[in-house]
């Protein structure tokens, strides 16, 4: 049981660039979540995930596209990387939005 | 919007000591609160869920209570350890895609 693990753990990016992150959970949840966490500013939801083939927008989704294709993975793609996306993102996920959260080790991503 | 708040930014105590630490929040129309540890360069480990019906929740030497209508909740950790030492994070649940985190607070237990 590897609760939820995250792809890759560091990514270096040049400014226009693209990547996605894969985030995996084998603990049967519904809901699944991407979060960034930057100094000074806590952690700030970017999009989440209701269940298979759901998403919708957090409190900061501009930049970033996602994508629940199967339930255990949730997909976080930058198409168009920018040096404010430097952070380091962490992905979780719960039975339902007021279950307890389980996270992932984060990636951190520089954006060049 | 919800704001949460946990102060001090950072704390250090003596290894040994009890020590509470403390999270607010401007609305209490919330589902539950959840307590975390962040150890450097790390994820997020819960360490205590609270429904909103509930006025507190215990696990060893941790335990949390809730305070909706005064919008503030604590975590109470007995007889600190070093292995303690690490930034402690409260969030609030309002909804789905209604999660609101404090910035933290970092705790230093010295030997």
């Amino acid at each position: 049981n590897a609760g939820v693990t995250q792809t890759p753990k560091f990514r270096v990016l040049k400014t226009g660039q693209s990547m996605t992150l894969l985030c995996a959970q084998d603990m049967n949840h519904e809901y699944m979540y991407w979060y960034r966490q930057d100094p000074g500013m806590g952690l700030r939801l970017i999009h989440y995930s209701v269940g298979e083939g759901t998403t919708a927008k957090g409190e900061v989704p501009d930049g970033y596209n996602v994508s629940r294709l199967k339930k255990q993975n949730f997909l976080l793609g930058l198409e168009s990387a920018a040096p404010s996306q430097t952070s380091v993102y962490f992905c979780a996920s719960s039975y339902t939005y007021y279950n307890e959260q389980f996270f992932g080790p984060g990636t951190r991503l520089t954006v060049l | 919007k919800q704001e949460v708040t946990q102060i001090p930014a950072a704390l250090s105590v003596p290894e040994g000591e009890n020590l509470v630490l403390n999270c607010s929040f401007t609305d209490s129309a919330i589902y539950n609160l959840q307590w975390f540890r962040q150890d450097p360069g790390k994820g997020l480990t819960s360490l205590l869920l609270i429904q909103s019906s509930q006025r507190e929740q215990t696990s060893g030497r941790l335990n949390a209570s809730l305070d909706k209508s005064s919008g503030r909740s604590t975590l109470y950790i007995a007889a600190s350890q070093p292995g303690d030492s690490a930034t402690y994070l409260c969030a609030v649940i309002t909804g789905a895609n209604n999660l609101f985190f404090g910035t933290g607070t970092r705790l230093t237990v010295i030997p």
